[in-house]
């Protein structure tokens, strides 16, 4: 069975810096995908990034970069020069391919402080 | 273009009642998915819908439980009756096609509480 598991139930970072938000997974499929959402305080859940098992470069969008190291079997957020928007939960989900479900860590709480 | 809505927003209703949720998924997504979280825990799969069928229901906790999508848009889920342990924040997902780098548009969320 997969597995997400995001170690860091909060994080309090000062605005403007880099924050790294940690996720691990744990796959015996060698085809698989991972996906960063966010949750800010309204609730609505935002995609923010994704990557393949197979993709042999680290995704980017805008601040939004995965550090991806497969042998570790670690998927990274970072973000970079942090904002005050940028305060929410943090999911990390994993989805192979033989079923659609996403299966999703517990979360990350990051606080951005001014 | 409108996202995921989710109907209502909030509900409160006490133990044996029945709740019915609605989500509308973005227009012309063939997949419609359901997740919930349960204070605490980690968002869990219920099902999901491939347009009016149900493609894997192996997440429905039990037969209190029921789903159905309509002509293959908007979908119900249903909890008769609610039970304490039902109380949580239900998801509603879709998507434009399966597999691939098929990325779920989540909706806003319906937050049940029962009491």
């Amino acid at each position: 069975a997969q597995k997400i598991t995001q170690t860091q139930p909060g994080m309090f970072v000062q605005e403007k810096e880099a924050v790294t938000l940690d996720c691990t997974y744990d796959t015996s499929d060698q085809s698989y995908g991972l996906f960063w959402y966010k949750q800010p305080s309204s609730g609505e859940m935002i995609f923010l990034i994704y990557q393949g098992s197979y993709d042999e470069q680290n995704a980017t969008e805008g601040r939004y970069s995965l550090n991806f190291q497969k042998a570790r079997k670690s998927a990274n957020l970072v973000i970079s020069a942090s904002q005050l928007g940028d305060s929410a939960m943090y999911f990390c989900a994993m989805r192979d391919p033989g079923a659609q479900k996403l299966v999703f860590g517990q979360g990350t709480r990051l606080t951005i402080n001014p | 273009e409108a996202g995921v809505t989710q109907f209502p927003s909030h509900s409160v209703i006490e133990k044996g009642q029945t709740v019915t949720l609605r989500c509308d998924p973005i227009s012309g997504h063939d997949n419609l998915y359901w997740y919930r979280r349960v204070m605490g825990k980690e968002i869990k799969f219920l099902l999901h819908f491939v347009k009016e069928s149900k493609q894997d229901e192996s997440g429905m906790p039990n037969n209190r439980f029921l789903a159905e999508r309509t002509g293959g848009t908007y979908s119900t889920l249903k909890v008769q009756p609610a039970e304490l342990e039902d109380s949580g924040v239900y998801f509603c997902a879709s998507s434009l096609k399966s597999g691939g780098r098929e990325t779920q548009y989540f909706g806003p969320g319906t937050r049940l509480l029962v009491l």
